[in-house]
């Protein structure tokens, strides 16, 4: 099975940058996603990492280390916007096993 | 080209009663796969069709099930409601069975009462 944690809240102002970990156990891998889900909306695709390395995308990264279970995405230049909760996800068994997700707050 | 389309985005049931929810996934793709999203448990996985069969299923009880339409469009069913199953049912649609990417409907947010 699956074994999935990211923090459950954090908070950041407006401008700065921050990181939501995530760590996983799971027989096998394929991937790790990350998803972004506004209040009431869907989970949107946010980026794919299958190899390790940092692999940037505008001011979102994410970051792999297979050998260490270990995920993290980078949310830089914050905006107002970016409150939203951030799911870490990977595929087994041809399903998405998630994160409890990590909410996001941003002040001005 | 259009999205993952899902019907009825909300909905209030009482105690025992059934529902069912639709899903309309992107053109072409063939493989659809449900989750129920609530605060305590997070997204998990209820079962995933292709090819009007159901491939993968995750660990509900019986009362839970689909199934997929030869134009790929499926439905859910639950039966004999409770007060747990109060949730946001999400469908993902993905081109084909195994495939890793997958794109998330609005949901269809469910209270019974």
């Amino acid at each position: 099975g699956q074994n999935i944690d990211q923090p459950t809240e954090m908070t950041a102002t407006e401008g700065a940058i921050v990181q939501i970990n995530c760590t996983y156990q799971t027989s096998g891998f394929n991937g790790l996603f990350w998803y972004q889900q506004h209040a009431g909306e869907a989970p949107t695709f946010l980026s794919y990492n299958v190899l390790d390395g940092l692999e940037e995308k505008g001011r979102f990264s994410s970051f792999l280390s297979r050998s260490k279970g270990y995920s993290y995405l980078l949310l830089k230049e914050l905006q107002m916007k970016d409150s939203a909760s951030y799911l870490c996800a990977v595929p087994n068994d041809y399903k998405l096993s998630f994160g409890a997700g990590t909410t996001v707050t941003v002040r001005a | 080209k259009a999205g993952v389309t899902q019907t009825p985005r909300y909905l209030i049931k009482t105690r025992g009663q059934q529902v069912t929810l639709s899903c309309s996934p992107i053109s072409g793709h063939r493989s659809v796969s449900w989750y129920q999203q609530t605060p305590g448990q997070g997204l998990q996985f209820l079962f995933e069709y292709f090819s009007e069969t159901q491939r993968n299923k995750g660990n509900f009880p019986g009362r839970f099930s689909g199934r997929q339409f030869s134009n790929s469009r499926s439905e859910m069913n639950v039966s004999t409601l409770e007060l747990g199953d109060s949730a946001l049912y999400l469908c993902a649609s993905s081109l084909s069975h195994g495939s890793t990417e997958a794109f998330f409907g609005q949901g269809t947010r469910l209270t019974v009462v």
